[in-house]
């Protein structure tokens, strides 16, 4: 069974500074991970995926995440915090099996950027 | 590329009513997924469609619930007999097969709220 731990459900930063989500994944064979962000009262937007190509992966507005299977970690970063960037974001985890859309999503961690 | 639609967005039933959702995924993906999102908590997977064969359904898709997509095209998630724990975001996603390395991406809707009173 594949598992996603997100640490921390609330960060706050300050505009401008360092945006660092942590993701903690659990999978018998190398996955598919995923980081997705969702703004109130509405759906999900992928920001990035690893899909066993290149171990530090960059995505839409700014962000990038790092795979390392000896930390089975998968955390998110963006080097300067924007306004637009509060949000909630969200780490998955999926097998590389046909059903690989079976994702298995983390609790989220709500991102507040301050003035 | 519309997107995938989901209607109604908003959903005030009473308990014991039946409730339908229907999703529209993006036009040329064969692949369609319902989740459930609760208050302060992931999406967690529900079913899955490839065309208009349902391959998968997870244990939390009680009997009260079915999903269909009858034409392989549009999807709809009824709930019968609803109970205030139904009370969530449904959310529908849809894809092409092709594994995510080929470029292949989930897209998902902007969901359903229900509330049950």
């Amino acid at each position: 069974a594949q598992s996603v731990t997100q640490l921390g459900s609330h960060v706050s930063v300050s505009e401008g500074a360092l945006v660092l989500l942590r993701c903690n994944y659990s999978s018998s064979v190398p996955p598919y991970l995923f980081w997705y962000v969702q703004y109130p009262n509405q759906g999900l937007q992928l920001l990035l995926k690893y899909t066993s190509a290149a171990t530090l992966v960059k995505g839409i507005n700014g962000f990038e995440a790092e795979f390392k299977k000896s930390e089975t970690s998968f955390h998110l970063t963006k080097p300067s915090a924007h306004m637009s960037d509060a949000a909630e974001y969200f780490c998955a985890v999926t097998s590389t099996t046909d059903s690989w859309g079976k994702l298995q999503f983390g609790a989220g961690t709500q991102v507040v950027v301050t003035p | 590329d519309t997107g995938v639609s989901q209607n109604p967005r908003h959903k005030i039933t009473k308990r014991g009513q039946n409730v339908t959702f229907r999703c529209d995924p993006i036009s040329e993906h064969n692949r369609l997924y319902w989740y459930r999102q609760t208050l302060g908590q992931g999406p967690e997977f529900l079913t899955y469609f490839q065309n208009e064969a349902q391959l998968e359904k997870s244990r939390l898709l009680s009997d009260r619930f079915s999903a269909e997509r009858p034409k392989g095209s549009f999807s709809t998630l009824e709930i019968q007999r609803t109970e205030q724990g139904d009370s969530a975001m449904y959310l529908c996603a849809s894809s092409l097969t092709g594994q995510p390395w080929s470029g292949n991406t989930i897209y998902f809707g902007e969901g359903s709220w229900l509330t049950v009173v």
